[in-house]
């Protein structure tokens, strides 16, 4: 059974880069079972898609994010990571990571998500 | 961008039947999946590809598209049924979401 666990500071300050990192088991980020994503959703708004990668490094990103985002992996660790550069307040949001077996299919398992505030 | 829309929320009594609807531009040409999703739980697929339900899930739940949208039916509505519903489809290659319908059962 997949299992996805999110972690992450909490509290990001505008301007600054966002970290996050997901620890993946029961299946490696390597064996090119799943497409690794991150989705999030923002205080009372839907969900969103932030992108995803596919080992050994085909990553795909939302086109509104595309400029300020990269998702990686770190096979050693078997995590799974997002970076997201130049925050503001519209970046707050639940962040959720996610495994889709192919693009087009249904989002097989979740994380319990880890909830980032931007503020000052 | 492509976008689709759902209500905000539905309420109805145990027994009754529920029509949570996704709107898209041409959704029935889209696989269209949807999910149940409890506080506390993950997202749980429910539908796929418009109307096929996964193994394990109550045949009161079904699914169908046409034109611009899709419908997601619960037919006899049990208070274990209360929770978000989201939409998701795939639009030149991005994944969308609907804004999710709370379903409350009164």
């Amino acid at each position: 059974q997949v299992q996805l666990q999110e972690s992450g500071p909490g509290l990001v300050e505008p301007s600054q880069t966002l970290s996050l990192t997901c620890a993946v088991s029961g299946d490696s980020l390597t064996t090119g079972d799943y497409y690794w994503t991150w989705i999030r959703r923002p205080p009372g708004k839907g969900l969103e898609w932030i992108g995803y990668i596919y080992y050994p490094g085909s990553a795909y990103y939302n086109p509104s994010l595309q400029s300020r985002v990269a998702i990686s992996v770190d096979a050693s660790k078997n995590q799974l990571s997002l970076r997201l550069i130049s925050v503001t307040a519209a970046d707050t949001a639940q962040y959720y990571c996610a495994a889709a077996p192919s693009p087009g299919d249904h989002f097989a398992h979740w994380g319990q998500g880890t909830p980032v505030i931007v503020s000052s | 961008s492509y976008e689709l829309t759902q209500p905000q929320s539905l309420s109805l009594s145990p027994g009754q039947t529920a029509g949570i609807t996704c709107s898209g531009d041409e959704l029935a040409d889209l696989p269209v999946y949807w999910y149940q999703w409890k506080p506390g739980q993950s997202p749980l697929l429910i539908i796929y590809q418009g109307n096929n339900r996964p193994s394990g899930i109550p045949e009161r739940f079904s699914g169908s598209t046409s034109g611009d949208t899709a419908t997601l039916t619960i037919n006899g509505i049990q208070s274990m049924d209360e929770a978000e519903y989201h939409c998701q489809a795939w639009a030149s290659g991005t994944a969308v979401f609907g804004g999710g319908t709370k379903v409350t059962v009164l």
